[in-house]
């Protein structure tokens, strides 16, 4: 069970938009910086959102994120096909003095 | 450019210890607060622990369920980071990254190696 809660899966036709939730306490998201990754098969993670909305150098403005209170989302917007993978979100824990991750999110374009 | 590079997975017995090593380039590694994340098949991320900088003490924080088998530690003079792993278990079977943050002590990670596939097996 991770600290951070995101939804197994989400689903949504080429063009469409689709939004990843980040649910975490506040211990974790309430008081720390939420960041944003993505993951395709057999790769290593790549950095998407950085301290909750800044988007990481090179990465398509088609992302987004956002946070309020202790939940955040990724928003991902004119959905294509090369976006199919998963999603994690992170945030420091000061209770727990580590880093949190979520389960992750797997995309599929329809 | 700058690069991270993992070495030393391969398969081990249960009961038994591994270091992992991290060759970093590219940056200044000897500011970097550098991570180590783990993902077993099919999983998903999990963070196992930092060390900071010299300068910040080089002091390691780690993740409850493997603070008791884990060390980290570095060479800064070789730009290398360390994962000690002991007493190892089936569970511990999974990809290592190392992990540089975007700011130094950020706790977000701008650069990830591609991994080191640890198997424990009898």
């Amino acid at each position: 069970q991770s600290v951070l809660t995101q939804p197994p899966s989400v689903s949504a036709a080429p063009r469409q938009r689709v939004t990843i939730s980040c649910s975490g306490s506040s211990s974790n998201i309430g008081s720390n910086a939420v960041n944003w990754y993505q993951q395709l098969p057999g790769k290593p993670p790549k950095l998407l959102i950085y301290y909750n909305d800044l988007l990481s150098s090179g990465v398509s403005d088609r992302f987004s994120g956002a946070k309020s209170g202790t939940s955040a989302s990724l928003a991902i917007s004119g959905l294509q096909s090369e976006d199919e993978a998963s999603y994690y979100c992170s945030a420091w824990d000061r209770g727990l003095n580590g880093l949190v991750f979520g389960g992750g999110t797997i995309v599929t374009v329809l | 450019e700058a690069q991270l590079v993992e070495s030393g997975g391969g398969l081990v017995k249960p009961g038994g210890s591994l270091r992992l090593s991290c060759s970093a380039s590219g940056f200044t590694f000897e500011h970097a607060w550098m991570n180590w994340v783990r993902q077993a098949p099919g999983k998903g991320l999990e963070w196992l622990g930092r060390i900071k900088s010299k300068t910040d003490g080089e002091t390691a924080d780690y993740a409850a369920p493997v603070k008791d088998r884990f060390t980290i530690s570095r060479d800064d003079s070789k730009n290398k980071l360390f994962l000690q792993i002991n007493s190892l278990k089936t569970e511990d079977t999974a990809v290592y990254y190392c992990a540089s943050p975007g700011g130094y002590s950020s706790s977000w990670f701008v650069l990830w190696g591609p991994g080191t596939l640890v198997t424990v097996s009898s």
